[in-house]
């Protein structure tokens, strides 16, 4: 089967950094994606990776080992606002999208 | 501003009950989707359609159909709802169905069923 798993929950300091990590398996990949999703909102596209290696936005980078069949989304300076789940997204190899429960990340001043 | 609309927000309904969401997009993107999201679960497929005039069936599709007349609207019909179908029900669309083709959502139904 087919299956995405991720922390449920994190806690982290306003400022500092933290690495929320994905691991997947999947019939067949075509990219992976990272979602945020604050409480009560709609999910909204952060990054996608398909090589292996780092993609860098900003305060936000995320990477991936196809290898593995690993991905991790890094935030830098936390800032308050950062407090949402995070949704990791694998596409298959029919092209759609197999998605984790996501990790609520929890931002304490 | 583009994007995707949803309505209701958010309904209450019996058992029994057909409903109909409405989803409207307004970017001109070939492919939309319809899921629910469940307390500790992942977003769940229900339906999906690459193109208009096409739809497809996604991982939960029992209890549900849609419609895919034109390009920018693609709703989804619970013929008689069952409080199993209380979820909160997310549109989304993608310009295209391949690879770095990211899905952009609307802000989702809260539907109960009672």
């Amino acid at each position: 089967g087919q299956n995405i798993d991720q922390p449920t929950e994190m806690t982290a300091t306003e400022g500092a950094i933290v690495q929320i990590n994905c691991t997947y398996q999947t019939s067949g990949f075509n990219g992976l994606f990272w979602y945020q999703q604050h409480a009560g909102e709609a999910p909204t596209f952060l990054s996608y990776n398909v090589l292996d290696g780092l993609e860098e936005k900003g305060r936000f980078s995320s990477f991936l080992s196809r290898s593995k069949g690993y991905s991790y989304l890094l935030l830098k300076e936390l800032q308050m606002k950062d407090s949402a789940s995070y949704l990791c997204a694998v596409m298959d190899s029919n092209y759609q999208l197999i998605w984790g429960a996501g990790t609520k990340l929890i931002i304490k001043p | 501003i583009a994007g995707i609309t949803q309505a209701p927000t958010s309904q209450i309904l019996a058992a029994g009950r057909r409903m109909t969401l409405r989803c409207t997009q307004d970017m001109r993107h070939n492919a939309m989707y319809w899921y629910r999201q469940d307390l500790g679960l992942g977003l769940r497929l229900i339906h999906y359609s690459n193109t208009a005039g096409t739809t497809g069936k996604g991982e939960v599709p029992d209890g549900y159909s849609v419609s895919r007349a034109n390009t920018d609207d693609f709703p989804l019909t619970l013929a008689s709802a069952v409080p199993s179908q209380t979820s909160v029900y997310f549109c989304a669309s993608s310009a295209g169905t391949g690879e770095n083709q990211p899905q952009h959502f609307g802000d989702g139904t809260r539907l109960s069923i009672l």
